[in-house]
């Protein structure tokens, strides 16, 4: 497809469980984000990729997470013995690039929501 | 860290009124953007923005962008019920990547 594809689209798993997510970029951007979104709230910055680099991981919570991308494209986002607080909406968002106005413009995925039990 | 604030939180409104949201910084952005989610959605950019003082229209949609750079604000002009959902501004800072994103501002269109 034309935009960003995130799986799974929902994620039910057990406190302590591994969870991986996944995100699809448009093609030919070479940035790509992660942000996760809690119940009412906005978004909050998680980790961006630069190609296959991660200049900024600032956002990530806890070295329970991390966030690897091969190839220039699919990302994966993996949580580690999860917790009930890490239940949320992680979205994804790509860009052509971080070049300056315009080409960073960041288009979102439909998310992946995650319930830890 | 930076921060944005967004008002209102939420908006009751008759459909044909016009609405306007706000977005204010305690730092300096260089862009600034409104998007809206719809439930279960991510969020869909409506406008973008990249200069002080840039004021831009899609379709009944129009955004500034602050001269002072810590402020931007949404109108929705003569609303209609597809309109329902949640408004967000977000803003990027001096380093690119990462956005800021405001609270969010939940609008509702009574037919």
């Amino acid at each position: 497809g034309a935009g960003v594809s995130q799986s799974p689209s929902n994620k039910v798993t057990e406190k302590g469980k591994d969870v991986e997510l996944r995100c699809d970029p448009i093609s030919g951007h070479t940035a790509l984000y992660w942000y996760r979104q809690s119940l009412g709230q906005g978004l909050e910055f998680l980790i961006y990729f630069q190609g296959n680099s991660a200049p900024d991981k600032s956002g990530l919570p806890s070295d329970r997470f991390s966030a690897e991308r091969t190839g220039g494209s699919v990302s994966t986002l993996t949580i580690q013995r999860t917790q009930q607080e890490d239940s949320a909406v992680y979205l994804c968002a790509s860009s052509l690039d971080l070049q300056g106005p315009s080409t960073d413009t960041q288009y979102f995925g439909p998310g992946t929501r995650l319930t830890v039990l | 860290g930076q921060q944005l604030n967004q008002s209102p939180q939420s908006m009751f409104i008759q459909e044909g009124e016009d609405v306007s949201m706000n977005c204010t910084s305690s730092s300096i952005f260089n862009t600034w953007l409104w998007y809206k989610q719809d439930p279960g959605e991510g969020p869909v950019l409506l406008i973008a923005l990249y200069k002080a003082g840039e004021l831009t229209s899609n379709g009944r949609l129009t955004a500034q962008f602050g001269i002072t750079r810590k402020d931007s604000f949404l109108n929705i002009s003569a609303s209609i019920p597809s309109d329902v959902g949640i408004y967000f501004c977000a803003g990027r800072g001096t380093s690119y990547g990462k956005l800021t994103f405001g609270q969010g501002t939940i609008l509702t269109v009574h037919p």
